[in-house]
């Protein structure tokens, strides 16, 4: 069975920085690109980041570029995306989705991000 | 980035009947299209892929058609489980873009 676990939310000053996780399972993890994908409250999705199986690609929404990075570690089937310089706008639940090999197969809980004073 | 837009924001059904959810693409993405489901507090959960192919487990009910920039959803009778917000993506170009959603409700 396929999970994705994310860890790492919670709230932060605006200005602030944090690593999120999503540990993965039940699928041959270094074969899979992967991305997170935002929620912000009461609104839609917004794809803020991919990375292709080997991690030698990496893709950002223009909201995300230059403060965001996201990054894997192959041998510990987990997913990382950290956040730096956070505005209030960046207040979202935070998914990770598994790519199959390019739509969305599979996707975790999500985590939530509160950006505020 | 390509703009995805979705009709209409609000569809009120009656349980059992027909409902047809749009997508338009602002600039052709082929068949490389999807279909999410979200429940309220839950995650996606993908429905269909390249613009026709159900996932596995999504029931004979939900179809999806099209190609270039016009998609639709259709829901051929619709079972309680069903009511929900229905996004489309394209994964056509980075990055990837997500209409704003249809709310589908019990009328």
């Amino acid at each position: 069975e396929v999970q994705l676990l994310e860890s790492g939310g919670g709230l932060v000053q605006p200005g602030g920085s944090l690593r999120l996780s999503c540990a993965a399972s039940g699928f041959t993890f270094s074969n899979n690109a992967m991305a997170w994908v935002r929620q912000a409250p009461g609104k839609g999705l917004e794809c803020v980041s991919g990375i292709i199986a080997s991690g030698g690609s990496t893709f950002y929404a223009d909201s995300a570029k230059g403060r965001f990075t996201i990054s894997r570690d192959n041998s510990k089937n987990t997913l990382y995306l950290q956040m730096n310089s956070l505005r209030a706008e960046d207040t979202a639940v935070y998914y990770c989705a598994k790519a199959a090999p390019y739509h969305f197969d599979y996707w975790g809980q999500g985590t939530l991000v509160t950006v505020s004073s | 980035e390509i703009v995805m837009t979705q009709s209409p924001a609000t569809l009120s059904v009656s349980p059992g009947e027909r409902a047809t959810l749009s997508c338009r693409a602002s600039q052709s993405v082929g068949s490389n299209l999807a279909w999410y489901q979200q429940k309220p507090g839950q995650a996606p959960r993908l429905l269909i892929y390249g613009a026709s192919t159900r996932a596995t487990g999504i029931p004979a009910r939900f179809s999806g058609s099209g190609s270039g920039t016009e998609f639709t959803l259709t829901v051929s009778s619709l079972q309680s489980e069903d009511f929900a917000v229905y996004y489309c993506q394209q994964y056509n170009n980075w990055p990837r873009t997500f209409g704003q959603g249809t709310k589908l409700e019990i009328k």
